[in-house]
């Protein structure tokens, strides 16, 4: 148990629908990154935020957006769900050392099948 | 942009066996190396990573990496597989100009039998 924890561990969802997928990092992380693993697409870095503020961004399609909250945790939207959202969507939480340096944890992830 | 590669997609060896899992990068400056292994069903677990000093790095479970610079590698080893080391190994790199994203290699799908 890495001690990222997070929700729903699945989601099934239409075409055309909306989502949200929630991650609460481990304790004193300040940093959250979210990643997409797909069949046809690997694993891919979306996007990253640091103490609440947007500080990278990955090949993170306009229909997503995320957001990190005072308490840390972070909240990943997925709008106008399309076939190919289909994926294993997992956050990965670290100190937020700067450098390259830092260590990402990974949570469970949430596996999202959309109809 | 950086990019990592793995060349081994799927690896089939049985126990007892030597193991080594081939990962090549493309950045020319300073990096940071990391494997990570999922075990079915589980999400990613942190192996062991490099950030510098002596290229021999040693992980969990009697994991190792040898980073040659020369070579843009980070391959991975371990000299006597187990059954339980059953899973897909994923490298991945992180350049120090790149904030803390990491690149992930495509993974190896290990397959070890009894």
């Amino acid at each position: 148990d890495s001690g990222v924890t997070q929700t729903p561990k699945h989601l099934i969802t239409a075409t055309g629908q909306r989502v949200t997928l929630r991650c609460s990092p481990r304790s004193g992380d300040l940093s959250v990154y979210w990643y997409q693993q797909s069949l046809d697409q690997g694993l891919q870095f979306l996007i990253q935020y640091y103490n609440g503020e947007e500080r990278a961004k990955g090949n993170i399609l306009e229909r997503f957006s995320a957001q990190q909250f005072p308490d840390l945790h972070s909240e990943l939207n997925l709008s106008s769900l399309e076939l190919g959202d289909s994926a294993l969507y997992f956050c990965a939480t670290s100190r937020g050392v700067a450098g390259g340096t830092d260590t990402q944890y990974f949570g469970p992830g949430t596996r999202l099948t959309v109809l | 942009a950086q990019s990592v590669s793995q060349h081994n997609h799927h690896v089939i060896l049985s126990e007892a066996a030597s193991l080594e899992l081939g990962c090549n990068y493309s950045y020319g400056g300073t990096v940071n190396l990391f494997w990570y292994v999922q075990y079915p069903g589980q999400h990613l677990q942190l192996l062991l990573k490099y950030f510098s000093g002596d290229p021999l790095v040693k992980g969990i479970k009697g994991f190792e990496a040898e980073f040659i610079k020369s070579k843009f590698s980070f391959n991975l080893r371990k000299p006597s597989v187990q059954w339980s080391d059953t899973a897909e190994y994923f490298c991945a790199v992180n350049a120090n100009n790149a904030g803390n994203m990491l690149t992930f290699g495509g993974g190896t799908r290990l397959m070890v039998k009894p």
